[in-house]
């Protein structure tokens, strides 16, 4: 069975700071991507960036990259310049063969002005 | 494009009674899942389909429960004899197919009195 864990239930950090996620999960498979999904509050789920797994480059999109260790299992999200409109649960989730979504616990990310 | 809707967004219902809820996925969207997720959890998985057929369903979803997408265009979840635990947000996300991101709607609250 797939899992993913994530650590952090709550962080928070300074507007235009540097913030880091932590995930980790737990696959048999070779193949599978890992997400970060942010869902403000009362808002619909939104994606954050993806990242294969056959890829050795860590993604990046704008202002969020990931830190991708396969071997450690370990997939985690830094948001550079945090701003107020990053306020949200962040959940990382994995995906493979039957293509269902396995979600972490959330990480709830405060932004203090 | 006007993303996944879901309807209702909100449900109140009293114990015993049915409630069906409706997702319009993206169009040309061949697959279409439904989530279940609790106050402060990340979502979990219930089924999924591939055009009009049911590929997956979770050991949650029990036989109270029933997912229908008829045309492979909309879809419908079901819930008969509604219970206090099924209270929660259930989401519908859609993809253009393998490995491709998930696109969440907005989700329906159900709240069973």
């Amino acid at each position: 069975a797939q899992t993913v864990t994530q650590s952090q239930p709550e962080m928070s950090v300074q507007e235009a700071e540097t913030v880091t996620l932590s995930c980790t999960y737990d696959t048999s498979e070779s193949d599978y991507y890992l997400f970060w999904y942010k869902q403000p509050p009362s808002r619909q789920m939104i994606l954050v960036i993806r990242q294969e797994a056959y890829k050795q480059q860590n993604a990046t999109e704008n202002r969020f990259s990931v830190n991708f260790q396969k071997a450690a299992k370990s997939f985690s999200l830094k948001i550079s310049d945090s701003q107020l409109g990053d306020a949200a649960m962040y959940f990382c989730a994995l995906i493979q063969g039957a293509q269902k979504l396995v979600f972490g616990q959330g990480t709830r990310l405060t932004i203090n002005p | 494009d006007t993303g996944v809707s879901q309807d209702p967004r909100h449900k109140i219902t009293k114990r015993g009674q049915n409630v069906t809820f409706r997702c319009d996925p993206i169009s040309e969207h061949n697959r279409l899942y439904w989530y279940r997720q609790t106050l402060g959890q990340g979502p979990e998985f219930l089924t999924y389909f591939q055009n009009e057929a049911q590929l997956e369903k979770s050991r949650l979803l029990s036989d109270r429960f029933s997912a229908e997408r008829p045309k492979g265009s909309f879809s419908t979840l079901e819930i008969q004899r509604t219970e206090q635990g099924d209270s929660a947000m259930y989401l519908c996300a859609s993809s253009p197919g393998l490995n491709y991101e998930q696109y969440f709607g907005p989700g329906t609250r159900l709240t069973v009195t």
